[in-house]
């Protein structure tokens, strides 16, 4: 089974900061796919980015990148340039690539809050 | 493109009830997922539908609870005699069957068991 685990709880940063959200995961399947959602208080999740894990180039989206380091099983999410509409929790999840169900498995989040 | 509907957005009902809830996906998209997460905690997979088949279930699911999706269309989640631990918010997610096509979520269903 694989298994996403966040290690921290809550982050805080100052609007316009770089930070960085952690994320690593335990598998024996070589194909998946990882994501990171976002969950803003009282809205629903969206997808921020996702990364094929046969690509060795890291994602990127607007502001948003991952550094994705397959051997250690890691995947951290880097935002620049905060701004305050990127408040929320922040769910790492990995999916097999599986012509099946191709459920996601979902870390504990992280509460990130960017301060004015 | 409206995205995935749930209704209710909140039930509170006392335990021992049964309740519905009720998701419309994205109109083109065949698979339909269901997810809970309680408070402090990542979602979890619940079941999975791909057109109005039921290909997957959790362990999570147990027998007191139910889903349906008669047409391939909107789904049910039904739970019947709710216990405490039932309290949680219920997901609804929705993609195209496609290759590996992202998730859309829903706003969710927030069951409260008094």
């Amino acid at each position: 089974a694989q298994t996403v685990t966040q290690s921290q709880p809550e982050m805080s940063v100052q609007e316009a900061e770089t930070v960085t959200l952690s994320c690593t995961y335990d598998t024996s399947e070589n194909n998946y796919y990882l994501f990171w959602y976002k969950q803003p208080p009282s809205r629903q999740m969206i997808l921020v980015i996702r990364q094929e894990a046969y690509k060795q180039q890291n994602a990127t989206e607007n502001r948003f990148s991952v550094n994705f380091q397959k051997a250690a099983k890691s995947f951290s999410l880097k935002i620049s340039d905060s701004q305050l509409g990127d408040t929320a929790m922040y769910f790492c999840a990995f999916m097999k690539h599986d012509q099946g169900a191709q459920k996601l498995v979902f870390g504990q989040g992280t509460r990130l809050t960017i301060n004015p | 493109d409206t995205g995935v509907s749930q209704n209710p957005r909140h039930k509170i009902t006392k335990r021992g009830q049964n309740v519905t809830f009720r998701c419309d996906p994205i109109s083109e998209h065949n698979r339909l997922y269901w997810y809970r997460q309680t408070l402090g905690q990542g979602p979890e997979f619940l079941t999975y539908f791909q057109n109005e088949a039921q290909l997957e279930k959790s362990r999570l699911l147990s027998d007191r609870f139910s889903a349906e999706r008669p047409k391939g269309s909107f789904s049910t989640l039904e739970i019947q005699r709710t216990e405490q631990g039932d309290s949680a918010m219920y997901l609804c997610a929705s993609s195209l069957g496609q290759g590996t096509q992202p998730q859309h979520f829903g706003d969710g269903t927030r069951l409260s068991i008094l």
